[in-house]
């Protein structure tokens, strides 16, 4: 059964840093390109960032474009988004993504809250 | 960047209803458009892939077409399960864009 169980949100000031894991289990990880996707309060979905299987290549949303690093360790079968510089405008459910092909989504982690505030 | 506009944004409607959900994509993405439910509070969940592929486990009442700039999202016959929010997405190009989302309301 696939699972994936994020962890690491919480309340920052604004200028902050979070570092958000999520924990994958029930596929071969590095086969899979993974992604962020979060979702303000009372409002859509937005992609963030994605990440190819082997790590080798990234993707950002312009929103988070030098301010956020999208990584995994394969040997973990963890991924990570180191977020720096934070915003109130980064207040969102952050939930993480596994890609079947091509960029849909077939696989999502039950999200963490950020909050950005001070 | 591809736009994803979706209509209508609430949609009030019974059970047993025939419902569609419109999807526009600003430019051409061909068939690489998928379709999520949401529900309050939970995760999203896939239902349709490459515009009109069922995901495994889905109820045949929910069905997606078209292709190009035009989506549409139909569900047969409107169950209580399925009142929820519904997403389209399209993969064609970076950055990934979803629709702003269809509120499915019971009437």
């Amino acid at each position: 059964e696939v699972q994936l169980v994020e962890s690491g949100g919480g309340l920052v000031q604004p200028g902050g840093s979070l570092r958000l894991s999520c924990a994958a289990s029930g596929f071969t990880f590095s086969s899979y390109a993974m992604s962020w996707v979060r979702q303000a309060p009372g409002k859509g979905l937005e992609w963030v960032s994605s990440i190819s299987g082997s790590g080798g290549s990234t993707d950002y949303a312009d929103s988070g474009k030098g301010r956020f690093t999208i990584s995994r360790d394969n040997s973990k079968n963890t991924l990570y988004l180191q977020m720096n510089s934070l915003r109130a405008e980064d207040t969102a459910v952050h939930y993480c993504a596994k890609s079947r092909s091509g960029g849909w989504y077939d696989f999502w982690g039950q999200g963490t809250p950020v909050t950005v505030s001070s | 960047d591809i736009q994803m506009t979706q209509s209508p944004s609430t949609l009030s409607a019974s059970v047993g209803d025939r419902v569609t959900i419109t999807c526009r994509a600003s430019q051409s993405i061909s068939s690489w458009l998928a379709w999520y439910q949401q529900k309050a509070g939970k995760a999203p969940k896939v239902l349709i892939y490459k515009a009109s592929s069922l995901e495994s486990g889905v109820p045949s009442r929910f069905s997606g077409s078209g292709s190009g700039t035009e989506f549409i999202l139909t569900i047969s016959s409107l169950q209580p399960d399925d009142f929820a929010t519904y997403y389209c997405q399209q993969y064609n190009s970076y950055p990934l864009t979803f629709g702003g989302g269809t509120k499915v309301e019971i009437k």
